[in-house]
Parts: structure tokens; C-alpha cells; sequence
């Protein structure tokens, strides 16, 4: 069964600090995994995506890498800020049919000051 | 920049009735997509839109579900005689031909009493 779990379900830092969400999958056939960021009440933003042949991507302070034999992927939030609390969603996209989004758990961050 | 948009932002409804939910996808964009969010839980796919058909969905989406392209703009998600635990934000997007990000709408939040 396709899957897409995320660790830890919830994180609380201080601004400034820097953190890493975790993602697990077993989606197959693996086409690419992204990383979101939803605020509370709207639709996901696309942060980073990343196939199968790369195994890093940035994008700002946003660093998402991919390890595509293990099957996990991690987001690193680097010099974090009061309007990063959000949840940060892993989703991956299967290589079949229309390409659905298989989406994670969600890590919900709260960044304090 | 284009972008997808959904109305209403929050429809109220009482059990039973139905409920038609609109979006108005990326004008060039020819793949659509509806996804639910039940409160504190991970999106969810229900069903994929492509050439004027049903192209995949979900357990999720059964009889009481469907879905249609009216005028070539708009694409709507109509439930028939909803139930509480259709209760959820719904998500509409929109994909081109070649690649494959799928870009969200800010959602409807569905509330039935």
C-alpha cells in the first residue's frame, strides 16, 4: 500500500534555531517527492521537489534531501523564523496512472520567539 | 501569476442537501484534481480529472461524489446528500500537460450540520 509517513508529528523551537522534519515512504512506482508548507486554513505551497536522480535540494533557507534506495527523505529549516509555523507536508507523486499526491502526516512546527 | 481559486471559502450546509463545490483551475492547465482535509487529518485524494472523464479515484469517492467541467473554466465537485463526515476543507488542482506540479486552490471549508 502506498504510504507517506512523517516524523515528528509536532516540533516547537526558537527563532533562530534550526530544525529537521523526517519523511518515510513506499510509494511505488516512486516519480518524485516534494515538500510543502501549509498554513493553517489554506492550500500546500510547494517548497522544494526532488526525482529520483537527485538526492539534495535547496530552496532559501529550505534544504530537502532524498535518499532514494532507503525510501526517506529529510526537510532542514535553517535560521528559523516566527512565520515558519506552519505544517510541512511530504508528499509524494506515484509514477502511474494520473500521478496523484500521496500526502504525509504532516509535521506541525511552531517557531517561538 | 496565475492561480488557482475555489468558491465559496466556506459553505454551511445541512445534512442531506447537496453541495456543489467550484474551482477555476490554471487557464492552460489540462489535469484536475479534488482533495479533502478533515480537521487534524492529511490531505487526501478523491479523484482526478482529464480529457472531460474520470481518470482515477479513490475509495473516498462513491456515488454520493461527482464531478464535471461544465463550461470549460470552471470544474466543480458535487456532493448529493451530504453527511457529517463529509465536514472538511476541499482542495481543488490543476496540473499542465508536461510537468507534473499540481497547483492548489485555497480550499472550501465544508461544514455540515
Amino acid at each position: 500500500k502506498n504510504q507517506v509517513e512523517q516524523s515528528p508529528q509536532s516540533l516547537i523551537i526558537l527563532e533562530g534555531k534550526n530544525c529537521t522534519l523526517q519523511c518515510n515512504y513506499t510509494v511505488s512506482p516512486f516519480s518524485n517527492l516534494r515538500w510543502y508548507k501549509q498554513d493553517t486554513g489554506r492550500g500546500p505551497v510547494s517548497l522544494t521537489i526532488m526525482t529520483f536522480s537527485e538526492n539534495t535540494k535547496s530552496n532559501g533557507r529550505y534544504t530537502a534531501t532524498l535518499d532514494a534506495d532507503t525510501k526517506q527523505s529529510s526537510l532542514h529549516i535553517t535560521a528559523s523564523q516566527l512565520s515558519d509555523s506552519a505544517s510541512y507536508i511530504c508528499v509524494v507523486s506515484a509514477a502511474s496512472g494520473t500521478y496523484k499526491y500521496i500526502f504525509g502526516t504532516g509535521t506541525r512546527l511552531k517557531v517561538l520567539a | 501569476e496565475p492561480e488557482v481559486t475555489q468558491t465559496p471559502s466556506h459553505q454551511v450546509t445541512q445534512m442531506g442537501q447537496e453541495v456543489i463545490l467550484r474551482c477555476v483551475p490554471i487557464s492552460n492547465h489540462l489535469y484536475f484534481y479534488w482533495y479533502r482535509q478533515i480537521l487534524g487529518q492529511k490531505v487526501e485524494f478523491l479523484v482526478s480529472f482529464y480529457n472531460n472523464e474520470i481518470s482515477e479515484k479513490s475509495e473516498i469517492f462513491d456515488d454520493q461524489f461527482s464531478v464535471e467541467r461544465p463550461d470549460g473554466s470552471n470544474f466543480t465537485l458535487k456532493i448529493r446528500s451530504t453527511k457529517l463526515e463529509d465536514s472538511a476543507m476541499y482542495f481543488c488542482a490543476s496540473r499542465g500537460l508536461v510537468e507534473y506540479e499540481q497547483f492548489f486552490g485555497p480550499g472550501t471549508r465544508l461544514t455540515v450540520l
